[in-house]
């Protein structure tokens, strides 16, 4: 049973912080890792991919992969209170194609 | 809009009835998914299809479910029999395999079972 686990949060972070959102899988066969944000009421919307160890940013995101401690994250520099949603970590990978979520951390920016 | 879209995007039916909901995949994309999201939980995969060939199923898409995905294009996911556990928001996503299939997600169809 593949699992990927999160904290549920909520994570509060003042505006102009970093967000640091964690994730952990159990899938040691897992090859591609996703971070989704979902407004309240909305569907997923994707932020950030990646596949190899280390860091890939784009813009204010960063992701981080670590395989072998089956861990990935997302930093989320000069937060903005638009940023506040729930972030989904999701994984796909030993022969499978769909995806497979976490329950998502809430966070929440204070302006 | 050039997005995957969903209908209907709310749906009540009484418990026992059929449903059955629609996803237009974006233009290109031979990957298509359903997921089922309840509150406070993520996205649980259901089953997805390439081109129109129904690749893999969950253990969660009991036997009263089924989806179909003719010429590959739009798909449609039915539940027969509804029961008030089925009410949920239903996810459809779409990828392209030349693009690392990248699943990207419609608005979805909420189901309500009274």
């Amino acid at each position: 049973q593949k699992e990927v686990e999160q904290n549920s949060g909520p994570l509060s972070v003042p505006e102009g912080a970093i967000a640091s959102l964690n994730c952990t899988y159990s899938d040691r066969v897992s090859q591609s890792f996703f971070w989704y944000r979902q407004y309240s009421g909305k569907s997923p919307e994707l932020i950030m991919s990646i596949y190899s160890n280390g860091d890939k940013e784009d813009g204010r995101f960063t992701a981080q992969l670590n395989k072998a401690s089956q861990y990935v994250s997302l930093l989320i520099r000069d937060s903005q209170p638009s940023d506040s949603a729930t972030y989904l970590c999701a994984v796909r990978g030993g022969g499978a194609d769909g995806l497979t979520f976490g329950k998502g951390t809430h966070l929440i920016i204070q302006p | 809009d050039t997005g995957v879209s969903q209908d209907p995007r709310h749906k009540i039916t009484k418990r026992g009835q059929n449903v059955t909901f629609r996803c237009d995949p974006i233009s290109e994309h031979n990957r298509l998914y359903w997921y089922r999201q309840t509150l406070g939980q993520g996205p649980e995969f259901l089953t997805y299809f390439q081109n129109e060939a129904q690749l893999e199923k969950s253990r969660l898409l009991s036997d009263r479910f089924s989806a179909e995905r003719p010429k590959g294009s739009f798909s449609t996911l039915e539940i027969q029999r509804t029961e008030q556990g089925d009410s949920a928001m239903y996810l459809c996503a779409s990828s392209f395999d030349k693009t690392k299939n990248i699943q990207y997600f419609g608005a979805g169809t909420r189901l309500s079972v009274l």
